[in-house]
């Protein structure tokens, strides 16, 4: 059964750059019909999306954190990261890592982009 | 961008009765939407995509219907384990984005 495993500090300063990592288990990160995503929740409030990643390095972002994040592969370490910099107090959130139903390759997508499996959730903190 | 707007905000209800939350996108999606659940303390739980197919798992008193710009997923009886927040999500173009979620209470 697959299952995605969060890790990553909880406490970040202003102006740093958050880093989170997502471990995949029980499958293969490489599967041909799978993209990854970071999603997060500020607290008391709703999902917002970040961005997805395909095992090719194929990317997309939510243009509201588009110049801040970054969404990287580790295919040896069947893992997945992502970094934001420039944190600021609205950065502060539960992070979830998610794998999607549909992918993206040669600038064609397939399959649903609903996401069947999540990581349990990093609580971040943004403070001195 | 995608703007997904739910109705009603809270919905209370009594265990048995039948629920009907919807989602209404700003644009056409196609049959290209989500739904989920998430209770406190918990990662969201996939319960529909493509609007109408339930995810592994799910019990068949949760239905998703609806195409183009308005959906909605009922709960044929509710259950004390469906009192949660659903929300629902597009994925016809990027980026994604969610709805901002509707309350399910008991009465």
């Amino acid at each position: 059964q697959l299952q995605l495993q969060n890790s990553g500090p909880g406490l970040v300063k202003p102006s740093e750059t958050l880093s989170l990592t997502c471990t995949v288990s029980g499958g293969s990160i490489t599967s041909s019909s799978y993209s990854w995503g970071w999603i997060r929740q500020p607290p008391g409030k709703g999902l917002e999306w970040i961005g997805t990643i395909y095992y090719d390095g194929g990317t997309f972002y939510t243009p509201s954190l588009k110049s801040r994040v970054t969404i990287s592969v580790d295919t040896s370490k069947n893992r997945f990261s992502l970094t934001l910099g420039s944190v600021t107090a609205a950065d502060t959130a539960v992070y979830y890592c998610a794998r999607h139903l549909g992918y993206c390759s040669n600038s064609r997508c397939f399959g649903d982009y609903a996401m069947d499996v999540w990581g349990q959730g990093t609580t971040v903190t943004v403070s001195s | 961008e995608v703007v997904l707007t739910q109705s009603p905000a809270t919905l209370s209800g009594s265990p048995g009765e039948r629920a009907t939350l919807s989602c209404r996108a700003s644009q056409s999606l196609s049959n290209n939407l989500a739904w989920y659940q998430q209770k406190p303390g918990q990662a969201p739980r996939l319960l529909i995509y493509g609007a109408s197919n339930r995810a592994t798992g799910i019990p068949a008193r949760f239905s998703g219907s609806g195409s183009g710009s308005q959906f909605t997923l009922t709960i044929s009886s509710l259950q004390s384990d469906d009192f949660a927040i659903y929300y629902c999500q597009h994925y016809n173009n990027w980026p994604l984005t969610f709805g901002g979620g509707t309350k399910v209470e008991i009465k």
